[in-house]
């Protein structure tokens, strides 16, 4: 199980943000993804591996951790990257989806 | 070019079946394992299952075990999720989505298709 913290992050353009994906027993860094989803849109995959950015995503966006604790940060907050962010362990028999973190204008 | 077009919305009553159809281009159906996800009105995402296309083989979360059936035609580059014994619970977007290996992270995705569960 993959929890997602906090459910919902208000900030402001320019600013950090820190978002949390806990899991309840170790899972392997290789296989920890990042997606971003808008509303009536398919999610975007943003970082793979827990740190590596998929093709065309701005450095703004990184990933890290390992074990059960990952974090996505979004260096400076432009107006586009407010949606809400997924994280997504893939690297079993079973695929699993955190609830997801709604990141909205402060 | 890496693609996945879905088929489109369908309305079905509670106890019927749905087919929900994506196409990809050669090179994704050759190369890429392809997943189903759903989205509940508001909720979250959630895995349904994978299917090789190559191959064929597909395995299912177990949610959905019994009840899904993940195929592929090779003719047409389409894979294709059947859901039985629909209930209102399984109204939600449906997408499929790819890896270009496994496992892998999704890097492409299906438009998605709306399938509503109502009498």
């Amino acid at each position: 199980v993959l929890t997602q913290s906090p459910g919902t992050l208000s900030l402001s353009p320019g600013e950090r943000a820190t978002l949390s994906c806990r899991a309840s027993q170790s899972v392997s860094s290789s296989y920890l993804a990042w997606y971003q989803q808008k509303p009536g849109q398919a999610p975007r995959l943003l970082i793979y591996g827990a740190s590596s950015r998929a093709t065309g995503i701005p450095d703004r966006f990184s990933g890290s951790g390992s074990g059960t604790d990952f974090t996505l940060t979004i260096s400076r907050l432009e107006p586009e990257d407010f949606a809400v962010y997924y994280c997504q362990h893939y690297g079993s028999s079973k695929v699993t989806f955190g609830q997801g973190t709604r990141l909205e204008v402060k | 070019q890496v693609q996945l077009v879905q088929s489109g919305a369908e309305v079905k009553k509670p106890g019927a079946s749905v087919k929900v159809s994506c196409k990809a281009s050669e090179y994704t159906f050759t190369n890429y394992y392809l997943h189903w996800v759903r989205q509940a009105p508001g909720q979250g995402l959630e895995w349904m299952g994978i299917i090789n296309p190559s191959g064929g083989s597909a395995s299912y979360a177990q949610k959905f075990q019994g009840r899904v059936t993940m195929t592929r035609d090779t003719s047409t580059s389409t894979v294709y999720m059947e859901l039985s014994s629909l209930r209102s619970e399984d109204t939600a977007v449906y997408y499929c989505a790819g890896g270009y290996s496994y496992p892998s992270a999704f890097d492409i995705w299906g438009q998605g298709t709306m399938v509503t569960v109502s009498s």
